[in-house]
């Protein structure tokens, strides 16, 4: 079965500087690769997908993630933090080909923005 | 992607009672939909996979008895909290998935059982 690992509960950035939330991941194969975003009391919002392909991908509100097969990761970058982008962050992995479409999430990063 | 609604928002009832949050997908026939919970600081676990005109699957450790599924329509999936008690308090979360695998989330159910 597949796991999913975020290393930092909690990563505060100021306003303007970079970010880089961690991913890891166990499974046999390629799996599918997702970032969710969940504001508070909300439900999660899709930021970007892999599936196959260009290793770099780029996703919505400025946010891209690169997969790297030989450490296992999905990183999650964004070169310029907003302070609207304080939030959890979820990565999560799909396993193609288990007959289902289920997702396993990570514990999630709370990410908070110094203005 | 699709839009997914939940109903209602937030919801509190007393102990014992039986509570139901509705999951509509507004523009996309949903064979499929997840529900989830989600304890404060916490991620999502899944709880079952509801069958649009069949039984719901229900995850390992889930008391199909105590949540009931049933999905009734491609545009509606319903969650029956029965007999809650206030270890249920939660937020529930339901999904669709109209691209393999690619899922859309609705904006959860708070619910506090006192």
């Amino acid at each position: 079965a597949q796991s999913v690992t975020q290393p930092d509960i909690h990563i505060t950035v100021s306003e303007g500087a970079s970010l880089e939330l961690r991913c890891n991941y166990s499974y046999g194969a390629t799996p599918y690769l997702f970032w969710y975003v969940q504001s508070p009391g909300q439900g999660l919002q899709l930021l970007l997908k892999y599936f196959s392909g260009d290793t770099l991908v780029q996703g919505i509100k400025g946010f891209e993630a690169e997969f790297k097969r030989s450490q296992s990761s999905f990183n999650l970058r964004k070169p310029s933090v907003h302070w609207s982008d304080a939030a959890e962050y979820f990565c999560a992995v799909g396993a193609p080909g288990a007959g289902s479409y289920q997702l396993t999430f990570g514990k999630g990063t709370k990410l908070s923005v110094i203005p | 992607g699709a839009v997914v609604s939940q109903h209602p928002s937030w919801v509190i009832c007393k102990s014992g009672t039986s509570v139901k949050i509705e999951c509509r997908s507004l523009d996309f026939q949903a064979t499929t939909m997840f529900w989830y919970r989600q304890f404060p600081k916490q991620s999502l676990m899944l709880m079952a996979t509801s069958n649009e005109g069949s039984k719901a699957t229900y995850e390992q450790g889930v008391e199909k008895d105590k949540f009931l599924i049933n999905h009734a329509s491609l545009t509606l999936s319903t969650l029956t909290v029965t007999s809650a008690h206030p270890e249920d308090s939660s937020f529930y979360i339901c999904s669709v998935i109209p691209i393999s695998y690619e899922q859309y989330f609705g904006p959860g159910t708070r619910l506090t059982v006192t």
